[in-house]
């Protein structure tokens, strides 16, 4: 069974510049959920995806924006890139929307705005 | 890798030692708790979980401990090896209208010294 594997792992983009981030999720999960690590901070909750719906949503603005396809698979869009959205952004899937199971993470994009 | 939590409150133990990590948690109905361990350059690894209406849980060499009256959580780390070395985040999950999202606390750093 495959975990979670995101890409790029690593990407350098300037300030005002798109950027757009991918999810496979573990297989057989159909609910994928991005967070956002700050150096030295835990992650934080951007939004959260459901059968191709966005399910709920963290304290971000709208250009903050995401995608899953049918296959479960998922997109993270940042548009205008700050500064401040230089993080790792990790992408979480789990088996349930109500999931006990915990959720996989993977290892995650470095995004660098300069 | 990148390192994670560069500032993060670091506790150090020997090599053999227990190690316990504590987190006080924000909402009194959260219902369902995660630790994790996050190793440098990598996402968050599921180490156990407990729901609200238990008080312990045990797996491997760690126990997770959950006291509601004071809202804190704890993870206990038996006969403590190297490879336990990361930064651990212990995550709470608010079934509040919408979102299941995860809200981690702020790391902490366990440094295993042979």
């Amino acid at each position: 069974e495959t975990g979670v594997t995101q890409s790029p792992t690593h990407l350098i983009k300037t300030r005002g510049q798109q950027v757009t981030l991918r999810c496979s999720s573990q297989s057989g999960h159909n609910t994928v959920s991005w967070y956002q690590q700050a150096l030295g901070q835990g992650p934080q909750f951007i939004f959260q995806y459901y059968r191709e719906e966005e399910n709920g949503r963290g304290n971000f603005p709208p250009r903050f924006s995401g995608l899953q396809f049918p296959n479960y698979s998922s997109e993270l869009n940042v548009n205008a890139l700050e500064l401040d959205d230089s993080a790792l952004y990790l992408c979480a899937s789990s088996l349930l929307l109500d999931s006990t199971y915990g959720y996989t993470f993977g290892s995650g994009t470095r995004l660098t705005v300069v | 890798g990148e390192s994670v939590g560069l500032h993060l409150p670091t506790l150090s133990v020997q090599e053999g030692d227990n190690s316990i990590i504590n987190c006080a948690y924000s909402n009194s109905a959260s219902d369902y708790f995660i630790w994790y361990k996050q190793e440098s350059g990598k996402g968050p690894q599921f180490i156990i979980d407990i729901r609200s209406n238990m008080d312990k849980r045990q797996g491997q060499r760690v126990t997770v401990l959950l006291n509601k009256t004071v809202k804190h959580l704890s993870l206990q780390i038996a006969a403590t090896q190297p490879g336990d070395s990361a930064v651990y985040f212990c995550a709470e999950r608010k079934l509040d209208t919408g979102r299941r999202a995860l809200t981690f606390g702020s790391g902490t750093r366990l440094q295993v010294q042979p």
